[in-house]
């Protein structure tokens, strides 16, 4: 039969915004989280990782928060430039293997 | 630092064939995580190797198989190919120990005819 694609949540902004990618994540028991950005052709690369005894982390740009109560992640992107239009994908893990989430893709218009 | 290396970064084959895909690890990594990457699936976790031994593994059929080397190169391969095994494979090494991320190569596109 015909296979039905991903149908991936697109977040649309203008250049210079700032950008919020949600997540929610499934196991309670898990214990570190990452967040992907992955651009066309390329593999998934490393933005920023956040452990559960934190609910913020930033970095150059970014930064992570996480809510364990309602097991929600979310990435905000500060100042949103045309180089950052990628499928952005969190991960969770307890020890070493990371379930992904179904990934957000975002839109920079210039 | 290099990165993770994967090659081929494309493969034709048909069904029933069998085929290996290799991954370099970061140098000093001592995990290699495989995943396959699909539109209809998204990311999906395959196996990890650490120290030559299979330490955790997906939900995959037994024709899905890897392996690890003692210098923890990686190569896994998928035989009696079926169309659905049309992917992207990608490889993620990291050092293997708990709360550390897994940094990706650019995966070996796998097409079956």
């Amino acid at each position: 039969g015909e296979s039905v694609g991903l149908h991936l949540p697109t977040l649309s902004v203008q250049e210079g915004d700032n950008s919020i990618i949600n997540c929610a994540y499934s196991n309670s028991a898990s214990d570190y989280f990452i967040w992907y950005k992955q651009e066309s052709g390329k593999g998934p690369q490393f933005i920023i990782d956040i452990r559960s005894n934190m609910d913020k982390r930033q970095g150059q740009r970014v930064t992570v928060l996480l809510n364990k109560t309602v097991k929600h992640l979310s990435l905000q992107i500060a100042a949103t430039q045309p180089g950052d239009s990628a499928v952005y994908f969190c991960a969770e893990t307890g020890y070493s293997t990371l379930t992904f989430g179904k990934g957000t893709m975002l839109l920079v218009s210039p | 630092k290099a990165g993770v290396t994967q090659t081929p970064r494309y493969l034709i084959k048909t069904r029933g064939q069998q085929v290996t895909l290799s991954c370099s690890p970061i140098s000093g990594h001592r995990s290699v995580s495989w995943y396959q990457q699909t539109p209809g699936q998204g990311l999906q976790f395959l196996f990890e190797y650490f120290s030559e031994t299979q330490r955790n593994k997906g939900n995959f059929p037994g024709r899905f198989s890897g392996r690890q080397f003692s210098n923890s190169r990686s190569e896994m391969n998928v035989s009696t190919l079926e169309l659905g095994d049309s992917a992207l494979y990608l490889c993620a090494s990291s050092p293997g120990t708990s709360n550390q991320p897994q940094h990706f190569g650019d995966g070996t596109r796998l097409s079956i005819l």
